[in-house]
C-alpha cells in the first residue's frame, strides 16, 4: 500500500491564482481531512469528509473548497491564492468513525508559497 | 488560553538520559489523547495513544491526569533517533476526528 499520497510536494503561486492540491489514499478509509501547519501553531483543520459525497468545514475553511467523489480521492482547491495561505498542507485519512480510537495517517505534505 | 498547550522547547538532552514532556488541555470533556511524532519537514506519525490507566511502549510511557487536565510523555534511555518534535493531540469528540486539537509541539534534540 502507498498509504496517503499528496501532489505536488512543492508549489509557488502568485496572488490570485487558483490551484488544486491532490490527495489519495489506498487504505479504503472512510475519513479524510486537510490540515495546514504554520510556524508556532498546531495543525489546523481546513475541511474533512466522513465518506464519499460528504464534506464539512473545519476550523479554517475560508478560501478553500473540497469535494469527495470517491473514497480514495480528496482534492483541496484554493480559489484565489493569498499570501496568508502560504503554509504546509497535510492530507490525512483514518479508518472510520465507529471507534474512539482513530489513528490518522498523514500524507507527506505540500509546501505552498504564495507571492 | 490555548486549548492544548505544550512547552515548545527545545529540549537538548544527552543520549541515554530520561526526558519528560507535559501537555495541558483546557476542555475537561475531552475524550481521547495521543502523542504524535513529527520529524523535520516530514508528516506527523502516531507514537502512542494515552489511556487513563497509563500505558507503556518500550522506552516510552504516556500518562493521563484528567483531574489536572494534562498528559505526559516519558522517554527513557533516549536515542539519537528520538530527536523530533512531539505533538500532543486531544480529541473532544467521542467518534470522528473533526474535534482534534493539536499542540504546537515540543522539540527534542538528543545530543551524542
Amino acid at each position: 500500500n502507498a498509504g496517503v499520497t499528496q501532489t505536488p510536494k512543492f508549489q509557488v503561486l502568485k496572488t490570485g491564482q487558483s490551484m488544486t492540491l491532490q490527495c489519495a489514499q489506498d487504505m479504503n478509509h472512510e475519513y479524510m481531512s486537510w490540515y495546514r501547519q504554520d510556524p508556532g501553531m498546531g495543525l489546523r483543520l481546513i475541511h474533512y469528509s466522513v465518506g464519499a459525497g460528504i464534506t464539512d468545514q473545519g476550523e479554517v475553511p475560508n478560501g478553500y473548497n473540497v469535494s469527495r467523489s470517491t473514497t480514495e480521492d480528496f482534492p483541496l482547491r484554493l480559489l484565489s491564492a493569498a499570501p496568508s495561505q502560504t503554509s504546509v498542507y497535510f492530507c490525512a485519512s483514518s479508518p472510520g468513525l465507529r471507534s474512539s480510537y482513530n489513528e490518522q495517517f498523514f500524507g507527506p505534505g505540500t509546501r505552498l508559497t504564495v507571492l | 488560553r490555548k486549548e492544548v498547550e505544550q512547552d515548545p522547547g527545545p529540549f537538548n538532552v544527552p543520549e541515554g538520559a530520561t526526558v519528560a514532556f507535559n501537555c495541558t488541555y483546557s476542555n475537561s470533556a475531552s475524550q481521547s489523547f495521543f502523542w504524535y511524532r513529527q520529524d523535520c519537514r516530514k508528516e506527523p506519525k502516531l507514537l502512542m495513544s494515552v489511556y487513563s490507566s497509563g500505558n507503556e511502549d518500550g522506552r516510552f510511557t504516556a500518562q493521563l491526569n484528567r483531574a489536572s487536565q494534562y498528559i505526559s510523555l516519558l522517554i527513557r534511555d533516549s536515542k539519537l533517533s528520538d530527536s523530533a518534535t512531539y505533538l500532543c493531540v486531544v480529541n473532544e469528540a467521542r467518534f470522528g476526528n473533526e474535534k482534534l486539537t493539536f499542540g504546537t509541539g515540543t522539540r527534542l534534540t538528543i545530543i551524542p
